[in-house]
């Protein structure tokens, strides 16, 4: 059974510091491993989309890096805002299944 | 605008009422599903539809029960609620041709309290 972690399970860092998530998984025979946004009282906003045979993928300040042999994600953005103070999940597709794993997810806040 | 729309968005009830959480989406999708979200656990799928009058169990459908009569609705029923159901819950949906490669489109969630 895949298990998802994500840590830590809070972060806190002050504004136009880059900011640094890991995911990882235990299972790597996975299809494509996907990153959300949810924001309070809001539903999940998906925000990187990375196939098993990427190494990478890129969206504005938003890099978000594969390594599927050791099983882990990370999810980068550059030079944080207030606004991007939300709780970021990661989610792990298997090969031959439609279900999503999710982790637990980080709570990031960005200080003014 | 393309949603997922969950009503109610709060909902406060006692053991063993029967309640219903509506979803509905207007993208045409196939693919319909139910998570709840607990704290430390990540979102875990309750039962999902493939399409209509197509519907299978997740990893945790104890106590939960779904119905697919049209593609654009999927609610989900407590027949009796217990407080371990109280958590929040999101509906999701996605077109089935593109499953594997497109992003899930959440609704904004329904926060569920069994007292």
């Amino acid at each position: 059974k895949q298990e998802v972690t994500q840590i830590p399970a809070a972060l806190s860092v002050p504004e136009g510091e880059n900011l640094v998530l890991n995911c990882s998984f235990t299972d790597s025979a996975i299809y494509n491993l996907q990153w959300f946004r949810q924001d309070p009282g809001k539903g999940l906003t998906s925000l990187l989309l990375i196939q098993s045979s990427q190494r990478e993928q890129t969206s504005g300040r938003l890099n978000a890096s594969l390594d599927k042999s050791s099983g882990r994600s990370t999810l980068y953005i550059a030079a944080s805002q207030p606004g991007d103070s939300a709780t970021y999940l990661c989610a792990v597709r298997p090969r031959g299944d439609y279900k999503l794993s999710f982790g637990a997810g980080t709570t990031v806040t960005v200080r003014a | 605008e393309a949603q997922v729309t969950q009503n109610p968005r709060y909902l406060i009830t006692v053991t063993g009422k029967k309640l219903t959480v509506t979803c509905s989406q207007n993208m045409n999708h196939e693919y319909m599903s139910w998570y709840r979200q607990d704290p430390g656990l990540g979102l875990r799928q309750i039962y999902y539809s493939m399409n209509v009058e197509v519907t299978d169990k997740g990893d945790v459908p104890e106590g939960y029960k779904v119905s697919r009569k049209e593609k654009r609705n999927f609610p989900l029923i407590l027949e009796s609620p217990s407080p371990n159901q109280t958590s929040l819950y999101f509906c999701a949906s996605s077109p089935i041709d593109s499953i594997l490669d497109s992003p899930l489109h959440f609704g904004n969630g329904t926060r569920l309290t069994v007292t």
